[in-house]
């Protein structure tokens, strides 16, 4: 089945610096892709869709210039935190759907990010 | 705005036992709807779906049942495992651009 690769699955870094998040659609192409976050013991909030080609589309409340997001291939978006601070210490998780018309239906296993 | 209620938890089971997370939703138009089982340290899986009115969805000896007059999508299994331990989401879609709404999640604990 379809599969979503999700790098690094840990990361930790000091605040100040910038962290890159790849996603990848490992057998099947991904033309739109979605970034989401997620608080300790809460739900998933969409931070922004990704499409392939274009620029991203940010939810409201997400600051596009610190969460950067690069969709270049149908198969690989990417998700920069720059200058991160602990506050964005958070669970990241990438999904990939087929086409526009289909519900993403594949994660990724999700990236822990810490910053001290 | 679309939105998506669960039931809080965390739910402590004994293995065997029946299982049922309530999910209720809100949104216009006729959304798909969705259980997501979100395992320690891992991402999200897809459980279950349907995808219109009266539709089950079932899978792994899970079920939910897309109930519009009620508008909600319980989870339900007749006999839990220690292994279904774990964040289970309920969320919709219901738009083509492929956005999913979660709640806030609802955490199993089974004990055998």
């Amino acid at each position: 089945g379809a599969v979503v690769s999700q790098h690094p699955s840990r990361v930790i870094c000091k605040s100040g610096t910038s962290v890159k998040i790849e996603c990848r659609s490992l057998d099947f192409q991904a033309t739109t892709m979605f970034w989401y976050r997620q608080f300790p013991k809460q739900s998933l909030m969409l931070m922004a869709t990704s499409n392939e080609g274009s620029k991203a589309t940010y939810e409201q409340g997400v600051e596009k210039d610190k969460f950067l997001i690069n969709h270049a291939s149908l198969t690989l978006s990417t998700l920069t935190v720059t200058s991160a601070h602990p506050e964005d210490s958070s669970f990241y998780i990438c999904s990939a759907s087929l086409d526009m018309e289909s519900s993403p239906l594949h994660f990724g296993n999700g990236t822990r990010l810490t910053v001290t | 705005g679309d939105s998506v209620t669960q039931m809080e938890g965390p739910v402590t089971l004994s293995e065997e036992a029946f299982l049922t997370i309530n999910c209720t939703y809100t949104a216009t138009g006729y959304p798909s709807l969705f259980w997501y089982v979100q395992y320690p340290g891992e991402g999200l899986q897809l459980l279950l779906k349907a995808t219109k009115a009266d539709d089950k969805g079932s899978n792994k000896g899970f079920e939910a049942t897309y109930r519009k007059e009620t508008t909600s999508f319980h989870l339900e299994k007749g006999s839990v495992q220690v292994s279904d331990s774990a964040v289970y989401f309920c969320a919709l879609s219901s738009s083509n651009t492929g956005k999913l709404i979660f709640g806030q999640g609802t955490t199993l604990q089974v004990k055998p």
